[in-house]
């Protein structure tokens, strides 16, 4: 079963303004939640985490991300988009209860001077 | 600083051929990871190893076999590859089970 999920393949935004990635999440107990991204031919970098403690985590490049319980999400954004930010973004879980790493499908970002 | 290092960077086999893909780190981490990459489809996990001598099944195990040879060490074997089997294939690996995982420049595979 997906344990995660990023409901658009793609999104579209003109630099300087803000940029959003969601991703729902449904696993069982307390999740761990990341997010990566993916420039065109290379490995993933880890941007940002959610492990405990406080619902918005900031990460690396401006993003931030909010973790809501309530909505199982974890969405990741970003105040004013920048075209070097156009790449592929992927969401990941962690179990609390095992060591499974599981990612969404991606989401493929795309900002316009 | 190395990190994950993973080889070959590219192979092309033709169909029923057998390859392994070599993967290494030089963190001292306990888990490792082989996922593959489609297109459209994310990042798959193929297996995972918690850590040194275990091994388990991930999301999409058929057609692949892993060994866990050390620390250091995980590498996937493909023993008879098949054209589905074309993918982009990643390692990753982590340290305990709150942090981030590293992933290698990946294995571009093609079979035909």
């Amino acid at each position: 079963a997906q344990s995660v999920a990023q409901p658009e393949d793609q999104v579209n935004v003109a630099e300087g303004n803000p940029l959003t990635v969601k991703c729902t999440y449904s696993v069982s107990g307390n999740p761990y939640l990341f997010w990566y991204v993916q420039y065109p031919n290379r490995g993933l970098q880890f941007l940002l985490k959610y492990i405990t403690g406080d619902n918005l985590v900031k990460g690396s490049y401006g993003f931030e991300a909010e973790f809501n319980k309530s909505q199982t999400s974890f969405h990741l954004k970003k105040p004013s988009a920048l075209v070097s930010d156009s790449a592929l973004y992927f969401c990941a879980v962690l179990r609390s209860n095992d060591y499974k790493l599981s990612f969404g499908a991606g989401t493929t970002v795309t900002v316009r001077a | 600083n190395a990190g994950v290092t993973q080889t070959p960077k590219f192979q092309v086999l033709k169909t029923g051929q057998s390859m392994t893909l070599q993967c290494a780190q030089d963190m001292n981490h306990n888990s490792m990871y082989w996922y593959r990459q489609d297109p459209g489809m994310g990042l798959r996990l193929i297996y995972y190893s918690a850590s040194e001598g275990t091994t388990d099944k991930g999301e999409v195990p058929n057609g692949y076999n892993v060994s866990r040879l050390n620390k250091r060490e995980f590498s996937l074997r493909l023993e008879s590859a098949a054209p589905s089997q074309t993918s982009v294939y990643f390692c990753a690996s982590r340290e305990v089970l709150r942090t981030e995982a590293f992933f290698g420049q990946g294995t571009r595979l093609t079979v035909v």
